[in-house]
């Protein structure tokens, strides 16, 4: 068990370009979720994943903004036309149903809209 | 909508001490889940403790335990024999029916040698 991994670690892109980060959950862990932090924050929910199935997705979610979980293991999150107010770090974290919202968060791919 | 909140941006406190960081939050619910994560420069929250809301007896891990008041709605973390290695991000996060946790803003301790 190697821990919920997230690829890349940075990511610095220039405004309109399109970015996609990976996330590997716990292996075992069926639930996965997506949180952004911007700078002084605590982290805000964005969406999660129950296998492959997407349950809920925040309003913070803009239509710009694509999660995918497609064989229930890995996920992605893609930001389309990125706006220099998407710069933020996006968390991934996993947890396994009825562990009572236990999650093991990854470290993190820090993004910069330049 | 459910809120948390944490009045201490700073904390300090010399190794060995002991330091209380607080939180409050605001819901209507009942039954609900609270939670201290750390966050060190390393950047990955880490769970430091769990609380249920219907239980009465405050949580408690090694060194870290919680003050929970669920009428006042306040959920407090000790640190007792506090070590450099605890020094990081707290945040104070709560959980009901949903899958979404909410959280705080975080409180930044710092431990003094």
């Amino acid at each position: 068990d190697t821990g919920v991994s997230q690829d890349p670690r940075h990511k610095i892109t220039k405004r309109g370009q399109n970015v996609t980060f990976r996330c590997d959950p716990i292996s075992e862990h069926n639930r996965l979720y997506w949180y952004r932090q911007t700078l002084g924050q605590g982290p805000e929910f964005l969406t999660y994943f129950q296998n492959e199935a997407q349950l809920e997705k925040s309003r913070l979610l803009s239509d710009r903004f694509s999660a995918e979980r497609p064989k229930g293991s890995f996920s992605t999150l893609e930001i389309q036309r990125t706006e220099q107010g998407d710069s933020a770090m996006y968390l991934c974290a996993s947890s396994l149903v009825g562990s009572g919202g236990k999650l093991f968060f990854g470290s993190g791919t820090q993004l910069s809209v330049l | 909508a459910q809120t948390v909140t944490q009045s201490q941006p700073e904390m300090s406190v010399q190794e060995a001490e002991t330091v209380t960081l607080s939180c409050t939050y605001d819901t209507s619910e009942s039954d609900y889940y609270l939670f201290w994560y750390k966050q060190p420069p390393s950047r990955q929250m880490i769970l430091v403790i769990r609380q249920e809301a219907y239980k009465q007896q405050n949580a408690t891990e090694n060194r870290f335990s919680v003050n929970f008041q669920k009428a006042a709605k306040s959920f407090s973390l000790k640190i007792s024999d506090s070590q450099l290695g605890d020094a990081a991000m707290y945040f104070c996060a709560y959980r009901d029916g949903s899958e979404k946790l909410v959280f705080g803003k975080g409180t930044k301790l710092t431990v003094n040698p």
